[in-house]
């Protein structure tokens, strides 16, 4: 089966840089994806790795390290809008590209 | 514009009845997807089809029941048989290429039964 780890809860100040973890056990990885979701919102796709290494998008980058099941999400110069709950996801193990997801991580953003 | 919709927004039903939600896309994509989200969770997968006419159990499939007879539409029945339907639901569609695992959204159903 697959499992995802992800912090519940990160609470980060305007303008500052705040990580988000992800370490995940599943068959057959693919790559780690990263959603963002605003309350009441539907998920939007923020990046993608499936190679070792960081990979940046303007203010959003993400890391991936294979070989120790890890990823993170790296949020800079935060802004209030920012605010939202980020999902890490995991291919199935069918291969059909759907994904299992982590429970999510709550960003709160304050002035 | 493309994108998927989803309708009703908002859906309240009564216990035992059975429900349909709807889910269209005008992107082209051979994949779609049906996810279930309960407040304060993930996204857990129901569903999901990679061309028409077929279609694949996910995690949590019982009490479920879809169809794909048209590659834009992917409607989700929510049955008596489901224990506690009421929950977030999002559809989702990709274009089914390997290597970037992008799946686009649509806004989601909020369903409610009383």
């Amino acid at each position: 089966g697959q499992s995802l780890e992800q912090p519940s809860e990160v609470t980060a100040v305007e303008g500052a840089i705040v990580q988000i973890n992800c370490t995940y056990q599943t068959s057959g990885f693919y790559g780690l994806s990263w959603y963002q979701q605003h309350d009441g919102g539907a998920p939007t796709f923020l990046s993608y790795n499936a190679l070792d290494g960081l990979e940046e998008t303007g203010r959003f980058s993400s890391f991936l390290s294979r070989s120790d099941s890890y990823g993170y999400l790296l949020l800079q110069e935060l802004q209030m809008k920012d605010s939202a709950s980020y999902f890490c996801a995991v291919e199935g193990p069918t291969g059909a590209n759907n994904l299992f997801f982590g429970t999510g991580t709550r960003l709160t953003v304050i002035p | 514009d493309g994108g998927i919709t989803q309708s009703p927004k908002y859906l309240f039903r009564k216990e035992g009845q059975n429900v349909t939600l709807s889910c269209e896309q005008n992107l082209n994509h051979d994949a779609m997807y049906w996810y279930r989200q309960d407040p304060g969770q993930g996204l857990r997968l129901i569903y999901y089809s990679q061309i028409v006419n077929d279609f694949q159990k996910g995690d949590i499939a019982e009490g479920y029941s879809v169809s794909r007879e048209k590659k834009e539409s992917f409607p989700l029945t929510v049955t008596s048989a489901q224990k506690n339907p009421t929950a977030f639901y999002l559809c989702a569609s990709s274009p089914r290429d390997r290597g970037t695992d992008t799946q686009y959204f649509g806004p989601g159903t909020r369903l409610t039964v009383l």
